[in-house]
């Protein structure tokens, strides 16, 4: 079964530092999400990503958030300059055709953690 | 701003018996409802879902209810089993810019004992 794939599973960084979280999303889906879930709390849209540009993103999506597609197949989140609030789980999930009949496929997460 | 509400932190039921996990929302634009099963160490997947034209939605041992008018639905598990033990996230979706967004709530931890 298809899968979403996200590396690394675990990132551990500095506060201010710059981290970059990967994606591989399943290769026939066309939108792709990164949402957040901080410990305890719950799993909240970050992100929407379609046909090479941003199509929605959430309050929490600021200036030191971007993402991008380099080269067709990953779809990475990057943090500028990390705080210690933005430690939580980071999920990256695809869909065929945003459609809200299909779901979406998550990856498996990965945990970062702002020292 | 809790859109979606699932009051219930954690559930304990025997295997066997019916497992109802509920779900309030407070969106009246809200018109997709979903729910996710998530594993520890896994990323949430997509169960079972209902459009708002509907009133039920069946798949196996999986049945959503929506109710409209009280903005509730819940997911009944009938039998329940041990391998249904996760959390499960009830999640609403409006369309936003052409595509579905889902807002989830935080999640009811399922333990279903043998």
């Amino acid at each position: 079964e298809p899968e979403v794939t996200q590396t690394p599973s675990h990132q551990v960084t500095q506060m201010g530092q710059e981290v970059i979280l990967r994606c591989v999303p399943i290769s026939n889906h066309l939108y792709f999400y990164w949402y957040r879930q901080i410990l305890g709390q719950k799993v909240e849209f970050l992100v929407s990503f379609y046909n090479n540009e941003i199509s929605e993103k959430s309050e929490i999506f600021d200036d030191q958030f971007s993402v991008e597609r380099p080269d067709g197949s990953n779809f990475t989140l990057k943090i500028r300059s990390t705080k210690l609030e933005d430690s939580a789980m980071y999920f990256c999930a695809s869909t065929m055709d945003g459609s809200r009949g299909y779901g979406y496929t998550f990856g498996s997460g990965t945990r970062l953690t702002v020292v | 701003d809790q859109q979606v509400k699932q009051n219930s932190p954690s559930l304990s039921v025997q295997e066997g018996r019916i497992s109802i996990l509920n779900c309030d929302y407070t969106n009246s634009m809200f018109d997709y409802f979903l729910w996710y099963k998530k594993y520890p160490a896994e990323g949430p997947t997509f169960l079972i879902s209902i459009s708002s034209i509907k009133d039920k939605n069946e798949d196996g041992r999986f049945t959503v209810f929506l109710n409209k008018s009280a903005k509730h639905l819940s997911l009944h598990i009938v039998p329940s089993q041990p391998g249904d033990s996760a959390v499960y996230f009830c999640a609403a979706s409006v369309v936003v810019g052409g595509s579905y967004i889902p807002t989830f709530g935080r999640g009811t931890s399922l333990i279903v004992h043998p």
